[in-house]
């Protein structure tokens, strides 16, 4: 385990369902990350929460709502979802988003999303 | 805007080779540099992170090198095994304020033949 976990790690859903990602964080980090990774594009940044509080949202449809209750729980809310849509949902941690310990990040194992 | 692009995108090396994975970025003023590997359809393993006042780091078979100036960094794996294929990413952390996300290349996916 790598200290960042994710369920589920495979979500079917159609296009009109409302379903949800969670990420845990046993690091004691203040920052989260959700990123979406699709076929032969680079790691997409999709929000940042340092401290609980959003700092980024990259653009990112209104279909995907993100909820940071605490600094270890991240949860990232799905609604009328399109087939682009489906990819591997990451989710990462770090000390804070300026990483001034310079340990880096750690990634989940991710959540492989299908949308029918 | 900070663009990281990795070459070879694929790479098949027979087992026992050392091998070396390239990364490049345009914007010199990084933190830190950071080499994942990543196995199908899962998540990312962090195996070296170089801060910017670094110019290598090592563990184990895998050594990771820094030139800021020209605006590169290299993975060399001694001795590659099976084991060893998977997709490695190169990621990058800018400095400054409001610099807070990491800039990933596309990856090279690496095959190691028995």
């Amino acid at each position: 385990e790598t200290g960042v976990t994710q369920t589920p790690r495979h979500l079917v859903m159609g296009m009109t369902n409302k379903k949800s990602l969670k990420c845990e964080q046993h690091l004691g980090h203040n920052a989260m990350y959700w990123y979406k990774q699709s076929a032969k594009k680079p790691l997409e940044l999709m929000f940042v929460y340092n401290f609980k509080e959003q700092t980024e949202n990259n653009s990112v449809p209104s279909r995907f709502s993100p909820e940071c209750p605490n600094s270890s729980h991240l949860f990232l809310h799905l609604h009328t979802l399109q087939p682009e849509d489906s990819a591997l949902y990451l989710c990462a941690s770090s000390q804070d988003v300026w990483d001034r310990a310079n340990y880096g990040y750690t990634f989940g194992s991710g959540t492989r999303l299908t949308v029918v | 805007k900070q663009e990281v692009t990795q070459i070879p995108a694929a790479l098949s090396v027979p087992e026992g080779e050392n091998l070396v994975l390239n990364c490049s970025f345009t914007d010199s003023a990084i933190y830190n540099l950071q080499w994942f590997r990543q196995d199908p359809g899962k998540g990312l393993t962090s195996l070296l992170l170089i801060q910017s006042s670094q110019r290598e780091q090592t563990s184990g078979r895998l050594n990771a090198s820094l030139d800021k100036s020209s605006g590169r960094s290299t993975l060399y794996i001694a001795a590659s095994q099976p084991g060893d294929s998977a997709t490695y990413l190169c990621a990058v952390k800018d400095s400054g304020a409001g610099s807070y996300q990491l800039t990933f290349g596309k990856g090279t996916k690496l095959s190691v033949i028995p």
